[in-house]
């Protein structure tokens, strides 16, 4: 099966300006995860959907984040605006309650703010 | 305050000798432990995961032993190989099994010297 697909691989933005990460999951998983990893860190949950509805977004700072998934597939996280702060790795993945093998992640999004 | 603790940043060991990768958790309503591995520029991979209500789980090269008491967790890797070098992460989870919202360890690299 093709894995998780996140675009782009690598940001590099100034601070204050908008950006947006995108995620395909696994095609039939029903739940997206998107985690933070800043350097030197194990990830940190942002939001968790179920199909399209974000069952948790506790971690999520909605002051500058938001997060969608249309239809319960893709997904974009958007941070805006960004702050120096925000520069970290963005992974998403996903899961399927048949398995019991943990998530599945994508590659992720370096940001650098600069 | 952290929840899962992976006390060694790193690790070396020589080829074909045993890796012991150590966790120590805070939450005692952790009932679900995984393990994962990362390569630079990758998302972290599912390795093996272990239930509560076992204290070890196999899977080939790859032990993870779970002492509920001591609220602490291993994975054990024998023999060690090249391929193995990464960093090793830990995470738990708290009620939804390997489809719960994960909370990660710092990680631990590993290399494995030929």
């Amino acid at each position: 099966e093709a894995g998780v697909v996140q675009s782009p691989r690598y940001k590099i933005i100034e601070k204050k300006q908008p950006v947006a990460f995108w995620c395909n999951p696994i095609s039939g998983h029903n739940t997206l995860y998107w985690y933070r990893q800043n350097l030197g860190q194990g990830p940190e949950l942002l939001i968790r959907y179920e199909n399209e509805e974000a069952v948790d977004d506790s971690q999520l700072p909605k002051d500058r984040f938001s997060a969608e998934r249309l239809k319960g597939v893709d997904s974009t996280l958007k941070i805006q605006p960004a702050e120096l702060g925000d520069s970290a790795v963005y992974l998403c993945a996903s899961s399927s309650m048949t398995k019991e093998t943990g998530y599945t992640f994508g590659s992720g999004t370096r940001l650098t703010v600069v | 305050d952290q929840q899962v603790k992976q006390n060694s940043p790193s690790l070396s060991v020589q080829e074909g000798r045993i890796s012991i990768l150590n966790c120590d958790y805070t939450n005692s309503m952790f009932d679900y432990f995984l393990w994962y591995k990362k390569y630079p520029a990758e998302g972290p991979t599912f390795l093996i995961s272990i239930s509560s209500i076992k204290d070890k789980n196999e899977d080939g090269r790859f032990t993870v032993f779970l002492n509920k008491s001591a609220k602490h967790l291993s994975l054990h890797i024998v023999p060690s190989q090249p391929g193995d070098s990464a960093v090793y992460f830990c995470a738990a989870s708290a009620g939804g099994g390997s489809q719960g919202n994960l909370i990660f360890g710092k990680g631990t690299k590993l290399s494995v010297k030929p």
